[in-house]
């Protein structure tokens, strides 16, 4: 019930285009849903999060899409570029639980040019 | 967004030894920490939550008399890992938390030889 589902395992997209990573969970008691970006030997980076209360939320080029009742939520990527190329993390959390993370498995991304 | 930083980034040892592993909130106050272990193409896995006067709390599976952590202060959080083997070479990364929010340090590399 702890677990959190991501797919694809890996993507490649080619410049300009949209990149979809989606994800997807069990336990209704989660309450935050950040997602990561890691490059190579670095630690992992916030891009972006969200809360379940909203359906969506938009950060220059990228976008969380929250659904509520199905427990899913995905991370687009808009116009990707080259340099968006890395490793992806969706993650959920619960603050009563410590806000601990229970992290998916991982979308590597590659945006050809 | 906040600043973690790890000391050293990265450290070769031979099997037998001590290795101690620094994480540092360079901007803010973290009562606590999280120390993750990361398989090369794996996702992030959570050893132990740190908090700051008080003992730390171990996942399942993980070994406390070898994996030391020790929060004396509101901005540092340090593993130790006790009598390493090859088997302990790995990528390991902390983060800590603002309110329910997680900023990552940049990660040491391990490598027991």
């Amino acid at each position: 019930q702890q677990q959190v589902k991501q797919s694809p395992q890996s993507l490649i997209v080619q410049k300009g285009g949209i990149s979809i990573i989606n994800c997807a969970y069990e336990n209704t008691a989660f309450d935050y849903f950040p997602w990561y970006q890691q490059f190579p030997g670095k630690g992992p980076a916030l891009l972006i999060a969200i809360r379940p209360d909203v359906s969506e939320k938009k950060e220059g080029r990228f976008t969380i899409s929250f659904n509520k009742s199905a427990k899913q939520f995905s991370l687009h990527i808009m116009d990707s570029q080259p340099g968006d190329s890395a490793t992806y993390f969706c993650a959920a959390s619960m603050y009563t639980s410590g806000s601990r993370l229970t992290f998916g498995e991982g979308t590597q991304l590659t945006v050809n040019p | 967004g906040a600043v973690v930083s790890q000391h050293p980034s990265r450290v070769i040892c031979k099997s037998g030894t001590s290795v101690k592993i620094e994480c540092r909130s360079l901007d803010f106050q973290a009562t606590t920490m999280f120390w993750y272990r990361q398989f090369p193409k794996q996702s992030l896995m959570l050893m132990a939550t740190s908090n700051e006067g008080s003992k730390a709390t171990y996942e399942q599976g993980v070994e406390k008399d070898k994996f030391l952590i020790n929060h004396a202060s509101l901005t540092l959080s340090t593993l130790t890992v006790t009598s390493a083997h090859p088997e302990d070479s790995s990528f390991y990364i902390c983060s800590a938390i603002i309110t329910e929010t997680q900023y990552f340090g940049p990660g040491t590399r391990l490598l027991v030889l």
